[in-house]
């Protein structure tokens, strides 16, 4: 089945420590996402990439950091950086917007706590 | 600045009752609009979503309305089920540009 597997399920956080988020997707998709998620905030866009080796900064792009190396993986690393990493991480993607607006797929999350 | 706005923050409903979720969005450039369901400790999974070029879509017991003059679009959830307990997100983007702009969310809780 296709999919997008986000790993680890749940993560801790040590101060001063950065930590890496994985974000694999076998659909074939071209654009991948990064977004935060707390309580009563809705979604908040962290980072993108429409294709392997270029991305962009979302709305909350401080203290994250994010590689395209490939088109199937968008690890994000939450760096030292972030003074309140604590939230639920979503992982997304969705085909190429050339071809009109795509709907968005989303994995099933990160739980990321400090230590 | 708030892109979409989404009330209410929480609904209750009864079973077999309607549950409806309004959002509001200021830029007259975006041309998708799609909600989200979203259960605990999971990713949002795309629901129902509708282009500015028609004013309502039904898919089974949901239904979007949209009012392109007044900015604003709903969802309806008819004959609503405990199995319908979850988050619900509206979204907005625009023009083959793929970034999307979310609610706030609304909790359901539909009562048995």
């Amino acid at each position: 089945d296709g999919g997008i597997t986000q790993s680890p399920k749940y993560l801790f956080r040590k101060e001063g420590q950065n930590v890496t988020l994985s974000c694999e997707q076998n659909l074939n998709h071209d654009a991948m996402y990064w977004y935060r998620q707390d309580p009563g905030q809705g979604l908040r866009l962290i980072y993108y990439s429409q294709i392997v080796n270029d991305f962009q900064k979302g709305d909350i792009a401080e203290g994250y950091s994010v590689s395209r190396e490939k088109k199937e993986s968008f690890p994000l690393t939450v760096t030292s950086a972030q003074k309140n990493p604590t939230a639920f991480y979503l992982c997304a993607s969705s085909m190429w917007a050339g071809t009109g607006n795509q709907p968005q797929h989303f994995g099933d999350g990160t739980r990321l706590s400090i230590l | 600045q708030q892109q979409v706005k989404q009330s209410p923050q929480s609904l209750i409903v009864q079973k077999g009752g309607i549950s409806i979720i309004n959002c509001a969005y200021e830029n007259t450039a975006f041309d998708y609009f799609p909600w989200y369901q979203q259960f605990p400790g999971k990713g949002p999974a795309l629901l129902i979503a509708i282009r500015p070029d028609v004013s309502e879509k039904k898919e089974g017991r949901f239904t979007i309305s949209f009012n392109k003059s007044a900015k604003q679009f709903s969802l309806h959830i008819m004959d609503s089920q405990p199995g319908d307990s979850a988050t619900y997100f509206c979204a907005a983007s625009r023009d083959n540009f793929n970034k999307f702009y979310f609610g706030s969310g609304t909790k359901l809780n539909v009562k048995p």
